[in-house]
This record gives C-alpha cells, sequence and structure tokens, in this order.
C-alpha cells in the first residue's frame, strides 16, 4: 500500500506570494490532517479534513486555508507569503469510518522556505 | 498546550532497553495516551497506543500506571536507527484527529 505522498517535496517562495501543497492520502483513508513544523514553535496542528468537511482548525490566521476533494486527495494554500511561514508542512492521513483512536500516517512534508 | 511532560533528552546504549517516560496526571478517563516517534528529517511515525492496560506491540511496549497519570515506552532493543524525537500525546475525543504534540524527547542511542 503506498503512502502518504505529499508534492512538492521542496519549494521557495518570496514574501507576498501565495502557495499552493498538495497531499495524496492513503487510498482508503478519509481524513486528511495538515501541520506545521518549526525550529521555535514545534508540530503544530493546523486543520483537519474529513469528507470534503474541515472537521478541525487549530489556531492560525485566516491565510492559511484548506480543502479536501471527493477523492480524498487535499491541498492547503497559504496566501501573502510571511518570513515565519517557513516551515516543514506535513500531512496525515487515518482511516476507518471516522473513529477518533487511528493511527495517524504521516507523509513526509514539504519543505517551504520563504525569502 | 500539550497535556504532556517529557524529560528532553535521553542516551541509551545499543541493544540495551530504551525506557522513556511520560508524565500526563490531567488525563481523563476516556482520553487515550499515544507515542509517535519522528526521525530527522522525516514525518512522524505511529508507535504505539493505550487507554489503561500495557500494551505490546512489534515496535515498542507501554506501560501505564495504575492511576494513568504516567506511562513509559519501552523499546526492548534499541539500535542506532531507534535515534529519534518520541512524543508522548495525549489524545483528546473533542478534538478529532488533531494532535497536540510537546517537545518530546531526544533519545540518542549509541554504540
Amino acid at each position: 500500500k503506498a503512502g502518504v505522498t505529499q508534492t512538492p517535496r521542496y519549494l521557495i517562495k518570496t514574501r507576498g506570494q501565495q502557495v499552493t501543497l498538495s497531499c495524496s492520502p492513503i487510498s482508503g483513508h478519509r481524513s486528511v490532517s495538515w501541520y506545521q513544523q518549526t525550529p521555535g514553535q514545534g508540530l503544530q496542528f493546523l486543520f483537519e479534513y474529513f469528507s470534503e468537511t474541515q472537521r478541525n482548525k487549530g489556531n492560525f490566521p485566516g491565510r492559511f486555508s484548506g480543502r479536501q476533494f471527493s477523492n480524498s486527495r487535499s491541498e492547503m494554500n497559504v496566501s501573502t507569503l510571511e518570513l515565519g511561514d517557513s516551515a516543514l508542512y506535513l500531512c496525515a492521513s487515518s482511516g476507518g469510518l471516522g473513529s477518533s483512536y487511528n493511527e495517524q500516517f504521516f507523509g513526509p512534508g514539504t519543505r517551504l522556505t520563504v525569502l | 498546550d500539550a497535556k504532556t511532560t517529557q524529560p528532553p533528552s535521553m542516551d541509551c546504549a545499543e541493544g540495551r532497553a530504551a525506557n522513556l517516560p511520560c508524565n500526563h496526571s490531567t488525563i481523563s478517563g476516556n482520553e487515550y495516551v499515544y507515542w509517535y516517534r519522528q526521525i530527522h528529517s522525516q514525518g512522524p511515525q505511529y508507535i504505539i497506543h493505550g487507554l489503561k492496560n500495557n500494551e505490546t506491540n512489534e515496535m515498542a511496549s507501554l506501560i501505564i500506571t495504575e492511576d494513568r497519570k504516567s506511562s513509559t515506552l519501552i523499546l526492548p532493543h534499541a539500535t542506532l536507527r531507534d535515534t529519534a524525537v518520541y512524543y508522548c500525546i495525549v489524545r483528546y475525543m473533542e478534538y478529532g484527529n488533531k494532535l497536540v504534540f510537546g517537545a518530546g524527547t531526544i533519545l540518542r542511542v549509541k554504540s
């Protein structure tokens, strides 16, 4: 079974630009969560999507948004990039019928650098 | 905020058992304890989880105290490839699939 895939793996943008990151979950998984990892703040939850609906949201500004498609693939978008948005963005998928206790499988992440 | 406390770092000799402690004194009755690890530059990897009973799988064992206020992750025969940051997470039902990560424990396995 293929794991969680994220594209692109590396990205360089400049301040003020916007960026879209993509995540393909494990086949059959319906929940996709996004996390931001920085040296200063560690791993922080951004949001979770389940069946194309945002089910949970972390404490990030509205510049961070996401969506999920009918095939469970998900994208997250960051508009008006700031230097502090430089981070590793991780996507995780979990399966089942929306149980809260499934293990999550993480992708390798997208390394975003904002100049 | 993370509801767990872990030591910032630990060392372990290769081939020996690594015992990683975690305090979660405010855990409530229906909240699970999860362990993940993150090897440098990779996404976190699920290890094990439990509610109140001790659990074992092919990777590790999880020992939860009777009052559930603390737990220990045991890697029975640590190898160099087990060097990673280990996160102890209390999973809240109302958070769904949201995981609240703390700073974790850096485990260094040395030959």
